[in-house]
């Protein structure tokens, strides 16, 4: 089955500075990857995704890369603040005739502390 | 729309005692997902389905946990009978039908069996 790999487990940059987290998956049939912040006492909240195939993503401060190739997607947050201090979740979603069909595979979470 | 409703945010029970969460996905969303969140496993995916029907039980830990979801428009999780190791965060979370959606995530409920 699908697994998904995310490194660092834990990141602290001072604010202005850039973050980046990588996440790798197995199953070459996924074809959707979202981005999830999870605040302290809330469930966890999308803030980017990326279909496979699409290689790069942007919204405002935060992009997302894909390589499909390697089987490597990327999220990119810059001018950090101190309000991006959360839990973030990378995940992989099974495309058709795959057994991870319609379910998402949820990396371990990378916990970004902004420094001010 | 409101989202995904839990109930109750917090529970407190003793150890043996049944407890039972409560989910409303978003209307017109068709898949419903039960995950249990703990430092130490992060999010485990206990339960999934599809219209209604369980489609991948896998993730449930042992036969004192069920789950039903008996219409569109409501989902249950039950522990019987409960232990301290049972203590999570558990999430409901919703998704519309194909392949190019993600999930909304409930606030979660805090369980805690002493």
């Amino acid at each position: 089955g699908e697994n998904v790999e995310q490194h660092p487990s834990t990141l602290s940059v001072q604010e202005g500075d850039s973050a980046v987290i990588k996440c790798t998956y197995s199953d070459s049939a996924s074809n959707y990857f979202p981005w999830y912040k999870q605040e302290l006492g809330k469930g966890p909240q999308l803030i980017i995704d990326i279909r496979s195939n699409v290689g790069e993503k942007k919204d405002q401060r935060i992009a997302v890369t894909l390589n499909k190739t390697a089987k490597h997607f990327s999220l990119h947050i810059t001018e950090t603040q101190p309000e991006d201090s959360a839990v973030y979740f990378c995940a992989a979603k099974g495309g058709g005739g795959s057994s991870n069909t319609g379910k998402l595979i949820f990396g371990q979470g990378t916990t970004l502390q902004v420094k001010p | 729309d409101a989202g995904v409703i839990q109930s109750p945010r917090h529970e407190v029970t003793e150890m043996g005692q049944e407890v039972t969460l409560r989910c409303k996905p978003i209307s017109g969303h068709d898949y419903l997902f039960w995950y249990r969140q703990t430092m130490m496993r992060g999010l485990e995916l206990l339960i999934y389905f599809n219209n209604n029907v369980p489609i991948d039980d896998s993730g449930m830990p042992e036969d004192r946990f069920s789950a039903k979801m008996p219409n569109a428009s409501f989902s249950t999780l039950k522990i019987q009978p409960s232990e301290p190791r049972d203590s999570a965060v558990y999430f409901c979370a919703s998704s519309s039908p194909g392949p190019f959606y993600g999930y909304t995530f409930g606030s979660g409920t805090r369980l805690t069996v002493v």
